[in-house]
């Protein structure tokens, strides 16, 4: 059971550019989302998604987007890349009874 | 919205002292999850708390629910060096499954 998989675990972008960042869980949960860690800001909700097709704002959404086609697979997408979105990326997923997050996405934006 | 403060942010202790971390939310929760990050990783989930007045243990770890389901504590009884990390706290929002996090308290243990 690999649990939750994120790709890449490293990114350099330049300002501007666009990418998209890889999640996908193989325990058929629901309920999967996205966070960013930055030093001192703790864990802040970018998307989230409670089944496939159906996708919801977090805290902090703009600049991203996420789509649900599937059950197991969740990308977050980077529309035109900011310093400001220099950060650890997680998703996770969740049954009801707690989180499983990948092991994370860094990203430079430069 | 609802907030979710933790207390200390950091503390540093030497191998063998007691640590407890406290948790506060805004407002009354369904449950609390606690959830633990290791320098470098991700975090880790480390027990669910749903009744009132709760206590649970694990191992040198016990995790205490207040009454009023507005907060928690963490407390570590002689720590180690393993337990370094961030210790976050978490609570629904809307419903069960979106979580808000804690700031989070920072662990530094000194062999």
């Amino acid at each position: 059971n690999a649990g939750v998989t994120q790709t890449p675990k490293f990114q350099v972008l330049k300002t501007g550019q666009s990418m998209t960042l890889q999640c996908a869980q193989d325990m058929n949960h629901e309920y999967m989302s996205w966070y960013r860690q930055d030093p001192g800001m703790g864990l802040r909700l970018i998307h989230y998604s409670v089944g496939a097709g159906i996708t919801d704002q977090g805290e902090v959404p703009n600049g991203y987007n996420v789509s649900r086609s599937t059950t197991e697979d969740f990308p977050l997408r980077l529309l035109s890349a900011a310093p400001s979105q220099t950060s650890v990326y997680f998703c996770a997923s969740s049954s009801t009874y707690g989180y499983t997050f990948g092991s994370g996405t860094r990203l430079t934006v430069v | 919205g609802q907030q979710v403060m933790q207390i200390p942010q950091y503390q540093h202790v030497q191998e063998g002292e007691d640590f407890t971390t406290y948790c506060n939310s805004s407002t009354t929760l369904s449950n609390i999850q606690w959830y633990k990050q290791r320098p470098g990783g991700h975090p880790v989930f480390l027990i669910q708390l749903v009744k009132s007045g709760e206590v649970k243990k694990q191992k040198r770890l016990t995790f205490q629910f207040g009454e009023a389901k507005k907060n928690s504590s963490l407390h570590i009884t002689a720590t180690q060096t393993t337990d370094v990390g961030t210790y976050f706290c978490a609570g629904p929002e809307e419903g069960f499954q979106k979580l808000v996090f804690g700031t989070g308290t920072r662990l530094l243990v000194s062999p």
